[in-house]
């Protein structure tokens, strides 16, 4: 069972909608990831949040807006999406972000967005 | 990074070990090769990671050969609820950056029946 909770489970928004993503996990990990997963595709890194602090943003449209209020949540605030946006949005967490042994990345069930 | 090779899709009968190949030949001295799981619609789940030494753990075994090239991931007893993408991944370790874990395409493995 995954200790990364992300809600909501499934969200449908309209293109001129705002809404957010959230994530939350109570490991104590300082780390904190988006990914993005198209159908059969892998998940793709977004953002890398470091102590709070944004420290990698894979060229990810404006659109996407993270935003990690404490260590123990992480947001991703949606904005005039696209209907190619419409994926899997994963959150995961770690101890800390370089990997290293027993520095394991664990992953939420994720939030299916659908953009209409 | 060190690139990966996995075949794509790989069949194992109920009850039977599955073993799922992966090339690493480009791996580095300070690359780990992590396996991760993801069974349709739900999340990556770690599964077992390894450096030079096999591995093993309440999930699967990790076979990793002298020369690091290649790896082996071992279900010693495969059931219906292991169907799932498996993903091997080579990430380096240093220090003073942040090295993230960067997913290939991944083996879809079926347990049959």
């Amino acid at each position: 069972d995954t200790e990364v909770t992300q809600t909501p489970k499934h969200l449908v928004m309209g293109m001129t909608n705002k809404k957010s993503l959230k994530c939350e996990q109570h490991m104590g990990h300082r780390a904190m990831y988006w990914y993005k997963q198209k159908a059969k595709k892998p998940p793709e890194l977004m953002f890398v949040y470091s102590y709070e602090k944004l420290s990698i943003n894979e060229s990810v449209p404006s659109r996407f807006s993270p935003e990690c209020p404490n260590s123990s949540l992480l947001n991703l605030h949606l904005h005039a999406l696209q209907p190619e946006d419409s994926a899997l949005y994963l959150c995961a967490s770690s101890q800390r972000t370089v990997l290293s042994s027993g520095n394991t990345i664990y992953f939420g069930e994720g939030s299916w967005l659908t953009v209409v | 990074d060190a690139k990966t090779t996995q075949p794509t899709s790989m069949d194992c009968a109920e009850g039977r070990a599955a073993n799922l190949p992966c090339n690493h030949s480009t791996i580095s001295g300070n690359e780990y090769v992590y396996w991760y799981r993801q069974i349709h619609s739900q999340g990556p789940q770690y599964i077992i990671h390894g450096l030079k030494n096999n591995e093993t753990n309440e999930m699967a075994s990790l076979i990793i050969t002298e020369d690091r090239k290649s790896s082996t991931l071992i279900l010693p007893h495969a059931t219906l609820r292991d169907t799932a993408v498996y993903y091997c991944i080579v990430r380096a370790s240093p220090s003073g950056s942040a090295r993230q874990l960067t997913f290939g395409s991944g083996t879809q493995l079926t347990v049959l029946p």
